[in-house]
């Protein structure tokens, strides 16, 4: 079955530091790759996302690209700010088979980013 | 914009107790989910939809029941609480999967104390 596995957090920065998280995913077929994210108290919201293969998704300085032949989806910032403190969550879909049309996601990474 | 609109926003359930999560999108979305969210687990899917009328089982669906009687609702139904369903409940929509893969939209979440 599908599965995602996120770099074990927490994640504490200084701000302007640099920021990688990693996510890395089993599939069958070619699935969709998502970055989510989630603010205390809210629900989660789309960050970014890529459809294909060498495909970047790009948002609010946040970057990551669809590494299909080493299966990752690494997020990065090149600065981080105080308002970038959320969990974050690696997502993939994929459009055959018994996991049509189910979102599966990673255990999420905190990130804390101190002035 | 109302979005995904998840009710109660908490509850505190006895052991053995029934209740049910509303959730509503006026989003004219095809595709509806329940997920659970553990520390350190991520979310995981109970149940989803792909229409109305449709229910289909997720990868934790035990203890659960659904039902998407019309199209911007989607119902999740606890019959005799237990407190390993403590837990945060958030309800999802999307337009379609795979090939469109278009973003899936969050509610607030439910936070679900069961003693």
């Amino acid at each position: 079955g599908n599965s995602v596995t996120q770099m074990e957090g927490p994640v504490t920065l200084s701000e302007e530091a640099f920021l990688t998280i990693n996510c890395t995913y089993t599939a069958t077929g070619y699935p969709s790759l998502f970055w989510y994210v989630q603010y205390p108290g809210e629900g989660l919201q789309l960050l970014l996302k890529a459809t294909k293969a060498d495909d970047k998704g790009s948002n609010k300085g946040f970057e990551a690209t669809y590494r299909k032949e080493t299966t990752s989806f690494h997020l990065e910032k090149g600065s981080v700010q105080v308002s970038d403190s959320a969990v974050y969550f690696c997502a993939l879909l994929t459009g055959g088979g018994t996991s049509y049309g189910k979102l599966t996601f990673g255990q999420g990474t905190i990130l804390t980013v101190h002035p | 914009n109302a979005g995904v609109t998840q009710t109660p926003k908490f509850r505190v359930l006895k052991t053995g107790q029934s209740m049910t999560l509303l959730c509503a999108q006026d989003m004219n979305h095809e595709y509806m989910y329940w997920y659970r969210q553990d520390p350190g687990m991520g979310l995981r899917l109970i149940h989803y939809s792909v229409g109305e009328g449709t229910t289909a089982k997720g990868e934790v669906p035990d203890g659960y029941n659904v039902s998407r009687l019309k199209k911007q609702n989607f119902l999740l139904g606890l019959e005799s609480a237990a407190p390993s369903q403590t837990s945060v409940y958030f309800c999802a929509s999307s337009y379609s999967p795979p090939p469109a893969n278009t973003e899936a939209f969050f509610g607030q979440g439910t936070r679900l104390t069961v003693v």
